[in-house]
């Protein structure tokens, strides 16, 4: 069974550009949740989408924004970008949303670097 | 946001030997993961604990969900070089909203960083 994929894995931006970065769950996964990793920070949760609606979310400001689509597939947006917001993005698939062995699965992150 | 401690930052062991980590919280989890990542991808999961007092192995990895659920451990014996990496300790919580059903989210450590030498 294919994992977790994002792409693209690796992009570059600059100030006040928007950027859209793309994961696909595991099949048969309807849950899917984004972290932000940085050194400073660790990992910290974004939003976790199922069946097309945010069931939770961080905090992070509204510039961070995210969707899925009847597939699962989920995209998440992040508009006027910062250099703060440079970071590994994860993506995250589970079965459902907060079952009580349901496990969450990485995919390999998408690398933003802000210029 | 709310973090669980992890410490120390690093550890250095020497091959063959057992090592072994700590996570703690000051809040209580429904669950708890240990991960493992490597440079330049996604955390790989290693153990998955669902009840307090939990004691789960896979090969030379053993954790353990604490009784009050504020902590676990990870134990990996015998180490062997290819066990270096960044090793996550993540708790979850699971929430039920009248409307939105279950959610849930993890709240990770910052990670041990792990380093064996041969």
């Amino acid at each position: 069974k294919a994992g977790v994929t994002q792409t693209p894995r690796y992009l570059i931006k600059t100030r006040g550009q928007q950027v859209t970065l793309s994961c696909s769950p595991i099949s048969g996964h309807r849950s899917v949740s984004w972290y932000q990793q940085t050194p400073g920070q660790g990992l910290q949760f974004l939003f976790e989408y199922f069946s097309e609606t945010q069931r939770n979310k961080g905090n992070f400001p509204g510039r961070f924004s995210g969707r899925q689509f009847s597939n699962s597939r989920s995209e998440m947006n992040v508009s006027t970008l910062e250099l703060g917001d440079s970071a590994l993005y994860l993506c995250a698939s589970s079965l459902v949303s907060g079952g009580l062995t349901d496990t969450q699965y990485f995919g390999p992150g998408t690398r933003l670097t802000v210029l | 946001g709310q973090q669980l401690n992890q410490s120390p930052q690093s550890m250095f062991i020497q091959e063959g030997e057992d090592v072994s980590m700590n996570c703690t919280s000051s809040s209580i989890f429904n669950t708890w993961l240990w991960y493992k990542q490597d440079p330049g991808e996604g955390p790989v999961l290693l153990i998955a604990l669902y009840k307090a007092g939990e004691l789960t192995s896979n090969g030379r990895l053993t954790a353990q969900f604490g009784i009050t659920r504020k902590d676990s451990f990870l134990n990996i014996s015998a180490s062997i070089p290819s066990d270096v990496g960044i090793y996550f300790c993540a708790g979850r919580h699971c929430t039920f909203g009248v409307y939105t059903g279950a959610n849930s989210k993890l709240t990770f450590g910052k990670g041990i960083t792990l380093s064996v030498r041969p």
